[in-house]
């Protein structure tokens, strides 16, 4: 069973419409985040979310709505999508911190790209 | 601030030579430290990670790392390339205690001749 599913894989869209990726996991973590990879691999946070609660919200266009119905799953919607806004997304979740420490998971990435 | 700073943006070794990535970190606390490898269009997958104990740690594929306090680094080795290593890979810290952040590295791109 895939740990950090994510859907769509690919998303090819239009400047201006609106999209959403998908993202689930399976590991009973508390912490679930959206990263953002651009075209040259920089990855940066964008979200991170804990127990269904926003924790972190960097600077990003708030055209950008994370949505998280239950702590496995937090999803990414984006209104009036840009150019600038084609990258590949990555969901991925941890558990607190703890004896066992604290390793991230990654989901296999959605690569958008706005025409 | 916490930082992470991968020197080489891009290495191309020779299949069977010996390889070292660099990781040089700034956090003020001892920090949980990893490195992630991406193949080309794929997701990222956890090679290793520090958390305390043993400063030498062992990780899949054959792929080892050592954490050094003193130089604030957490380099990454492997002593006989393979074809397959080929790929982009991300060193990073994670802090607990600013709401579970993670920082990357700009990662470094790794060529294998044959």
């Amino acid at each position: 069973d895939t740990a950090v599913s994510q859907t769509p894989k690919y998303l090819v869209t239009q400047m201006g419409n609106d999209k959403s990726i998908k993202c689930e996991q399976n590991l009973g973590h508390d912490t679930m985040y959206w990263y953002k990879q651009d075209s040259k691999k920089f990855l940066k946070i964008m979200f991170s979310y804990n127990n269904k609660e926003l924790i972190i919200n960097e600077t990003v266009p708030n055209r950008f709505s994370p949505k998280s119905p239950d702590k496995a799953h937090l999803n990414l919607h984006i209104n009036s999508l840009e150019l600038g806004d084609s990258a590949v997304y990555f969901c991925a979740s941890s558990q607190v911190a703890g004896h066992s420490g604290n390793t991230i998971y990654f989901g296999e990435g959605s690569w958008l790209t706005v025409v | 601030a916490q930082s992470v700073t991968q020197p080489d943006i891009h290495i191309t070794v020779s299949e069977g030579a010996s390889l070292e990535l660099r990781c040089n970190y700034s956090y003020g606390a001892t920090p949980y430290l990893f490195w992630y490898v991406q193949s080309p269009g794929q997701g990222l997958q956890l090679l290793l990670k520090y958390f305390s104990g043993d400063t030498l740690v062992q990780g899949i594929k054959g792929f080892e790392a050592e954490f050094k306090r003193s130089q604030s680094s957490f380099n990454l080795r492997k002593p006989s390339v393979h074809w397959s290593d080929a790929a982009e890979y991300f060193c990073a810290v994670g802090t607990f205690f600013t709401g579970n952040q993670f920082y990357f590295g700009t990662g470094t791109s790794l060529t294998v001749i044959p």
